[in-house]
């Protein structure tokens, strides 16, 4: 099932530095986008998400892109933190409430 | 803050026997699922459940796997006849009666078929 790829398995940053982590998709009929942040024995939890209908929504220091016409989602951090450092899971919607569809994860190193 | 939990954490089982994984919801959430990762895999969806039934299930969710919520505050995946390739971290996760408000996920069963 390769409806949804995170290409880079890891990331490091410098502390201070932007975060970029990328996630690409084959359909179009998706209409939610969701990150979610793991650590090591704990489920993901939420970061931040948005709608086929934006093409960015920000939470202080988390940023969602999103370009429908190139199937790509992107998630910026700015500044990056130590702990930041954690696996990093798009996830992707057909309808809300359904369903997630994962990406294999980029596990982000941020070293102060 | 509400969070969702899981019981047991870490579950060993020999081949064959069947296994209860339990999950207690977010209490005022109205949305279940069950996921699953095997070690170095993504997380894969296997159920939602809704309004006491399931809503979907995806193929890994074959005739071995079914779900409850026996006393509406409850909600388990059994899986009966385990085989090896059942070994996985699952992970149940609820949404709340607002659907879109994101999945809150468990801190996941590890699961060990011997």
């Amino acid at each position: 099932d390769q409806q949804v790829k995170q290409n880079s398995p890891s990331l490091s940053v410098q502390e201070g530095r932007i975060s970029i982590l990328n996630c690409d998709y084959t359909n179009s009929m998706f209409d939610y986008f969701l990150w979610y942040k793991k650590y090591p024995a704990e489920g993901p939890t939420f970061l931040i998400s948005i709608s086929s209908i934006k093409d960015k929504n920000e939470d202080g220091r988390f940023t969602v892109f999103l370009n429908k016409s190139a199937k790509h989602l992107s998630l910026h951090i700015v500044p990056s933190q130590p702990g930041d450092s954690a696996v990093y899971f798009c996830a992707l919607q057909y309808n809300q409430g359904g369903k997630l569809i994962f990406g294999q994860g980029t596990e982000l190193s941020v070293k102060p | 803050e509400p969070e969702v939990t899981q019981t047991p954490s870490h579950q060993v089982t020999q081949m064959g026997q069947e296994v209860i994984l339990r999950c207690v919801p977010i209490s005022n959430h109205l949305y279940f699922y069950w996921y699953r990762q095997i070690l170095g895999q993504k997380v894969e969806f296997l159920v939602s459940f809704y309004n006491n039934e399931i809503s979907e299930k995806s193929e890994i969710f074959d005739d071995r796997f079914s779900v409850e919520r026996p006393d509406g505050s409850n909600f388990t995946l059994k899986i009966r006849s385990t085989k090896l390739e059942d070994s996985a971290m699952y992970f149940c996760a609820s949404g709340p009666p607002r659907v879109e408000d994101e999945q809150f996920f468990g801190p996941g069963t590890r699961l060990t078929v011997l």
